[in-house]
């Protein structure tokens, strides 16, 4: 199975911080690349994404840096809330079959403190 | 827009019994729906892709005998877990793809707490 490679394992942040969490890939057909945030006993919910072509995309705190060359992208979430304590998967999608596939990296454990 | 159901949200079940989980695409049609399973503190891990009218496709290792998936209709996608056992507890992820705009975006669900005792 293609692999994303995510760290940290876990993560514990000031309020006011950044948040900076780093996934690896090796697979060069992924051409798609979400971030998800899931809160306990729910299911993830797609918080922002990039294409391949772009090196960065910010929507309001979050913002994805990607890099081609390296086959590296990371998440950083500036001013870090309580509220963002939630666990964080990188994942990569391939278009295979008529459609995309997604394969998810480990997940990052944020903890957002006062 | 693009929410997605789960039903149930939890559920317990004897060793041996099966157990139908139902998914949802609440405000949209889904021709293609994906099934993820997840342990604690780990990955979702993909079981098989739904298709509406057609046998799902399951990722290797995946007992196709085991988790039945039908998608019946543009909306509803149903995983059964087949004589479930203890090691089948775990947390079912579903998901219900969306197309716009040339884009292939997953929405997913809330997912289900399976225990099986």
């Amino acid at each position: 199975q293609q692999q994303v490679k995510q760290s940290p394992q876990s993560l514990i942040v000031q309020k006011g911080g950044i948040s900076i969490i780093n996934c690896a890939y090796e697979n060069t057909a992924f051409d798609y690349f979400p971030w998800y945030q899931q809160f306990p006993g729910k299911g993830p919910a797609l918080l922002i994404a990039i294409r391949p072509d772009v090196s960065e995309k910010k929507e309001g705190r979050f913002t994805i840096s990607f890099n081609k060359s390296a086959k590296q992208f990371s998440l950083h979430i500036m001013d870090s809330q309580p509220g963002d304590s939630a666990t964080y998967f990188c994942a990569a999608s391939i278009f295979i079959g008529g459609g995309n596939k997604l394969t998810f990296g480990t997940g990052t454990q944020l903890k957002v403190e006062l | 827009g693009a929410v997605v159901s789960q039903h149930p949200s939890w559920v317990i079940c004897k060793s041996g019994t099966s157990v139908k989980i139902e998914c949802r695409s609440l405000d949209f049609q889904a021709t293609t729906m994906f099934w993820y399973r997840q342990f604690p503190k780990q990955s979702l891990m993909l079981m098989a892709t739904s298709n509406e009218g057609s046998k799902a496709t399951y990722e290797q290792g995946v007992e196709k005998d085991k988790f039945l998936i039908n998608h019946a209709s543009l909306t509803l996608s149903t995983l059964t877990v087949t004589s479930a056992h203890p090691e089948d507890s775990s947390f079912y992820i579903c998901s219900a793809r969306v197309v716009a705009g040339g884009r292939h975006e997953q929405y997913f669900g809330p997912g289900t707490r399976l225990t099986v005792t």
